[in-house]
């Protein structure tokens, strides 16, 4: 049983430029988030997809975006990038229910220059 | 405004030598506090979760408590595999469903 899988698994951008990033959630599982991991700190959240709608925000700007296919898997964009943009992005799926915990990918280390 | 503090920051512990993770947290109404692990260049592997003050759930060396302000990892006898960031997050009740984390507290047991 595949767990959560991210792509690509390290990317390296210029600032001003825009990047995709993609994730396959956990089989059974029909909520995707994702968080922004800087160097030694926790996971942020940035938004949560349900049903291919933003269901909730973090506190990021309108730069960062996403989509949700029918499928359930999901793609974060990113415009117009800031050197405080580089951290480790990571996708999270949860199942149906309220309480059912989060599953992370092993993220993708995105680097601004 | 949720709040979750991690301490220490870090501890170092001889293999054997068993010792305590704090997590301080404030939240409008706890719907769940969450433990992880995460290893360097991974993404966190989900432990534990509780719900209420009192909880208590184990899984192999680790044990995890739950009070109205804090919780606790407990690692009995650590082993050198047990060396990684254990990461304290909580979900408040108030209909948000994102988790808020600590930053963690890295392990390392040393053989």
């Amino acid at each position: 049983d595949a767990g959560v899988t991210q792509s690509p698994t390290h990317l390296i951008k210029t600032r001003g430029q825009q990047v995709t990033l993609r994730c396959s959630p956990k089989s059974g599982h029909d909520t995707v988030s994702w968080y922004q991991q800087a160097l030694g700190q926790g996971p942020q959240f940035i938004f949560q997809y349900y049903e291919e709608e933003e269901r909730q925000r973090g506190n990021f700007p309108d730069r960062f975006s996403g989509h949700q296919f029918p499928n359930y898997s999901s793609e974060l964009n990113v415009n117009a990038l800031l050197l405080g943009d580089s951290a480790l992005y990571l996708c999270a799926s949860s199942g149906p229910g309220g309480n059912s915990p989060l599953h992370f990918g092993n993220g993708t280390r995105l680097t601004v220059t | 405004e949720d709040q979750v503090t991690q301490s220490p920051e870090a501890l170092r512990l001889q293999e054997g030598e068993s010792s305590s993770l704090n997590c301080s947290y404030t939240v409008s109404g706890l719907r769940g506090l969450f433990w992880y692990r995460q290893d360097p260049g991974k993404g966190p592997e989900f432990l534990f979760t509780l719900y209420s003050a009192g909880e208590e759930k184990e899984k192999e060396r680790l044990k995890a408590t739950l009070t109205k302000k804090e919780s606790f990892l407990h690692i009995t006898a650590p082993k050198p595999e047990d060396s990684a960031t254990y990461l304290c997050a909580v979900q408040a009740r108030t209909g948000a469903n994102n988790l808020f984390f600590g930053t963690g507290t890295r392990l390392t047991v040393i053989p």
